[in-house]
């Protein structure tokens, strides 16, 4: 099975600075015959469903803010938040779908200072 | 308008079984692989069982394998998930999602989750 390993567990950040997650898998999670990485971000608001931010590492789903990004490839990838706003706090959460089980990571408590 | 609406969950006690649906609409269900994830209270979420678009392929995270049951009626818009012989480590909110492409693609729609209790 891929691990999924997030850092760091908990994070605070003040309103409008930047906030940044890592995501590490055991293994490789890029796809070579097609060059996508297959590795997604969610957010998870208290009592709510997870929604998803960024997919194929860096591809931001349709409605998701700017401020929000992805990057990284193969093992190491990162979650940016360029200027985080109130509505930000949340639990984010990294998948990979290279292979079942399809895991994610243990997740990041995201705060504001 | 995507929507899933999962039912089903409750109460009930251990080796028991549940039947988990999830009804959609707002799309062409027949053409998408769904998942079911699951938290269990406080925890992170864990993926549990992804079926394809017309359910000749499914998938298992080993510790349900044998004892659940993904399956889908394309004809009602309906994914199920024939929990069996429960356990109280199976007590989780369940989710049911809509894959942005294969099942090996990200989940862009959830539905609010269905809780179930094993005790």
């Amino acid at each position: 099975d891929i691990v999924m390993t997030q850092s760091p567990d908990s994070l605070a950040v003040s309103l409008g600075e930047r906030a940044t997650i890592n995501c590490k898998s055991s293994q490789s999670v890029l796809l070579s015959s097609n060059n996508k990485n297959y590795l997604a971000w969610y957010q998870q608001k208290s009592g709510q469903p997870p929604r998803l931010l960024i997919y194929w590492a860096s591809t931001r789903q349709s409605g998701v803010p700017d401020r929000f990004s992805g990057s990284g490839s193969g093992t190491d990838f990162t979650l940016t938040i360029s200027s985080l706003q109130a509505e930000d706090v949340a639990v984010y959460y990294c998948q990979q779908g290279y292979s079942n089980p399809y895991t994610f990571g243990q997740g990041t408590k995201l705060e504001i200072k | 308008e995507v929507q899933l609406l999962e039912s089903g969950g409750a109460l009930v006690q251990p080796g028991g079984s549940l039947r988990l649906s999830c009804a959609a609409s707002g799309f062409t269900f027949s053409s998408n692989d769904m998942t079911w994830v699951r938290q269990a209270p406080g925890k992170a979420l864990e993926w549990v069982s992804s079926i394809n678009h017309n359910g000749a392929n499914t998938f298992y995270v080993d510790s349900v394998k044998g004892r659940f049951t993904i399956s889908r009626d394309n004809s009602k818009n309906t994914l199920y998930l024939q929990m069996n012989s429960l356990r109280p480590e199976d007590t989780a909110v369940y989710f049911c999602a809509k894959h942005v492409a294969g099942i090996n693609s990200a989940t862009n729609d959830w539905g609010q989750g269905t809780r179930v209790t094993v005790s």
